[in-house]
């Protein structure tokens, strides 16, 4: 079956702009979860959404938000995007009824703020 | 809240010898801890997990030791293979809130 799919795999912004991350989960998966994962650094948690409903949230400002849609499809926003907020985006999807099951990553988006 | 400290952040070991990795997590509510690899350009992929009530687990050259009491989990990679190079990712997950937390990562690097 397919795996999760990222749109766009990159992208370039300016210091100010916003930007709209798209995640596609696993067919059948109701959970999608965002992580930030700069060099160097670890996966920071972003939210989790399961059944259209954010059910986690990490210690990130206001200016990152998502949504899910009812066909499970995710999307991430960042607003007035700053220069820190380049790093990898991965979006990993799972059955979700707990966190205790596989979580299937995808391949990332990449967002450059110049 | 929950905190998951990983230890080495790099790891270095010769092609064939084994290498491990520990995670130490601070609630001792949480249940379940899977094993993350990540490959160069790649999202981390699962390799093995255990829950509380197991105190081992093993695949082919991998294994997952669980000591509850002290509150610590390791990774053993025996037989070390160039492949086996990438970012190795622990993490805890409290039933309370569904949430993992994740450890900081460590690099494993593979010396042919």
């Amino acid at each position: 079956k397919a795996g999760v799919t990222q749109t766009p795999r990159y992208l370039i912004k300016t210091r100010g702009q916003q930007v709209t991350l798209s995640c596609s989960p696993i067919s059948g998966h109701r959970s999608v979860s965002w992580y930030q994962q700069t060099p160097g650094q670890g996966l920071q948690f972003l939210f989790e959404y399961f059944s259209e409903t954010q059910r986690n949230k990490g210690n990130f400002p206001g200016r990152f938000s998502g949504r899910q849609f009812s066909n499970s499809r995710s999307e991430m926003n960042v607003s007035t995007l700053e220069l820190g907020d380049s790093a990898l985006y991965l979006c990993a999807s799972s059955l979700g009824v707990d966190n205790t099951g596989e979580l299937f990553f995808g391949e990332g988006s990449r967002l450059t703020v110049l | 809240g929950e905190n998951v400290e990983q230890h080495p952040s790099t790891l270095s070991v010769q092609e064939g010898d084994s290498a491990v990795i520990k995670c130490t997590y601070s609630d001792s509510a949480s249940n379940y801890f899977p094993w993350y690899k990540q490959e160069l350009g790649k999202g981390p992929q699962l390799i093995i997990d255990i829950r509380s009530n197991v105190g081992e687990k093993k695949d082919q050259r991998i294994a997952v030791t669980l000591n509850k009491t002290a509150k610590h989990f390791s990774l053993h990679i025996t037989e070390t293979q160039p492949e086996d190079s990438a970012v190795y990712f622990c993490a805890a997950y409290l039933d309370s809130n569904y949430q993992l937390i994740w450890g900081a990562g460590t690099k494993l690097i593979i010396k042919p």
